[in-house]
């Protein structure tokens, strides 16, 4: 079993549309990071939210922390060709030094 | 250099050899970590190493996967007899600590035949 499952698993959205994406657990997490992957390229940081309830925005991505610190979501605005990508969450379970990643949404945005 | 580099980028060998992938973190990052990301999937931890030492081997999927560090910089992961359940892009990252955002190399596309 994952421990970390993301939905949707793929999503093709036009340009202009709003999405969202999700990342669920049954086990509490002290803080939850979110990764955006390019074709051919590593995942890189989007955010990293700590606090149960947390809600960051990063330009048009707004990001939330579950209160019980189990799940997140990420909600795109009016997405554009440039949000194209694989996006990641991970996690650091307790008692462990190795970073988990999830199942992965795959977004793909059309002009 | 500013980022992860690995080498080489793509790899194509045959069933049954060994292969040897590297791995150039940022300096002075000490913890190092390799992925394996199998086609359309997510990223599958193999191992971790806090300076030169691995507490977490428990991802390496077979005894066929060994990884060293050394000098607290340069990591290599090796498959010997490779399999083509193999293939995938092997992804490295470092970070500052096990704590802290992880930069990630571009990754080897490994393809055994």
């Amino acid at each position: 079993t994952q421990l970390l499952e993301q939905s949707p698993q793929f999503l093709s959205i036009q340009e202009g549309e709003n999405l969202t994406v999700y990342c669920n657990s049954s086990s509490v997490f002290s803080s939850l990071q979110w990764y955006r992957q390019e074709p051919g390229e590593g995942p890189v940081l989007l955010v990293t939210v700590v606090t149960g309830g947390e809600v960051k925005k990063l330009k048009r991505l707004t990001f939330q922390f579950g209160d019980a610190r189990k799940d997140s979501s990420l909600h795109i605005t009016a997405a554009q060709p440039g949000d194209t990508g694989l996006y990641l969450c991970a996690v650091l379970p307790l008692g462990t030094d190795k970073l988990i990643f999830g199942t992965g949404t795959r977004l793909q945005v059309f002009p | 250099g500013a980022g992860v580099s690995q080498s080489p980028s793509n790899k194509v060998t045959e069933k049954g050899k060994d292969v040897e992938l590297r791995c150039d973190p940022i300096s002075g990052h000490t913890a190092l970590y390799w992925y394996r990301q199998r086609l359309g999937q997510g990223l599958e931890f193999l191992i971790y190493f806090q300076g030169n030492s691995a507490p977490d081997k428990s991802g390496l999927p077979s005894d066929r996967f060994s990884a060293e560090r050394t000098g607290e910089s340069v990591s290599t992961l090796t498959i010997q007899r490779t399999q083509q359940e193999d293939s995938a892009v092997y992804l490295c990252a470092s970070s500052l600590s096990w704590t802290e955002e992880l930069f990630f190399g571009s990754g080897t596309q490994l393809s055994v035949l």
